[in-house]
């Protein structure tokens, strides 16, 4: 089945930097790719996802990537502000089938 | 629109007990899914039904656990007998399926049930 990894488990960053998660994902048959942002005691909130049949996705200051060749996607988020700050997670599925889900990064902007 | 729904939002259980919990998806929604979430980590897929048919249910410990989604509605996930380790956020979520056009792959999460087994 499905296997996703995700970098780094805690990432700290000053405000106004950007921020980078990488997550790989093991079968080839995945196609489509979204991440979550979960604050503490909410429920996860969809920021962006990505399909296989696109390389890059922006949309204002986050934005995804896919490498398919290299099973690997990541996020970048840009300018970084206090209210990023939350546990970020990416995920894996074959058309929203069986959603498969990273461990989570714990992002943390320091103001 | 409203979001999925989901009760209760806490339950506090000693261990070998039983518990339900309920989910109402979003309207039109044909997908519904249940996950586990522990404590530090993603949440992780029970079971899947689209409409009132389970289309996974490989990762369901079906000797304690148990799911039903009669009319192909509301849900409801059952623990019997409840395990310290069943502590986690149970976590419902909806989306369209492949024939409800729009973005058919989308999850809506609800707000979560936090089930503590001491």
């Amino acid at each position: 089945g499905e296997n996703v990894e995700q970098h780094p488990s805690t990432l700290s960053v000053q405000e106004g930097d950007s921020a980078v998660i990488k997550c790989t994902y093991s079968d080839s048959a995945s196609n489509y790719f979204p991440w979550y942002k979960q604050e503490l005691g909410k429920r996860p909130q969809l920021i962006i996802d990505i399909r296989s049949n696109v390389g890059e996705k922006k949309d204002q200051r986050i934005a995804v990537t896919l490498n398919k060749t290299a099973k690997h996607f990541s996020l970048h988020i840009t300018e970084t502000q206090p209210e990023d700050s939350a546990v970020y997670f990416c995920a894996a599925s074959i058309y929203g089938n069986k959603l498969v889900f990273g461990a989570g990064t714990i992002l943390r902007v320091k103001s | 629109e409203a979001g999925v729904a989901q009760s209760p939002r806490y339950k506090i259980i000693e261990k070998r007990q039983s518990v339900a919990f309920w989910c109402n998806p979003i309207s039109g929604h044909a997908t519904l899914y249940w996950y586990q979430q522990i404590l530090g980590q993603g949440p992780k897929l029970l079971i899947q039904f689209q409409n009132n048919g389970v289309v996974d249910d490989s990762q369901l410990p079906k000797d304690r656990f148990s799911a039903e989604r009669l009319k192909g509605v509301d849900s409801t996930l059952k623990i019997q007998p409840a395990k310290l380790e069943d502590s986690a956020v149970y976590l419902c979520a909806s989306s369209y399926d492949a024939g409800g056009g729009g973005r058919w792959d989308e999850q809506f999460f609800g707000p979560g049930t936090r089930l503590t087994v001491l």
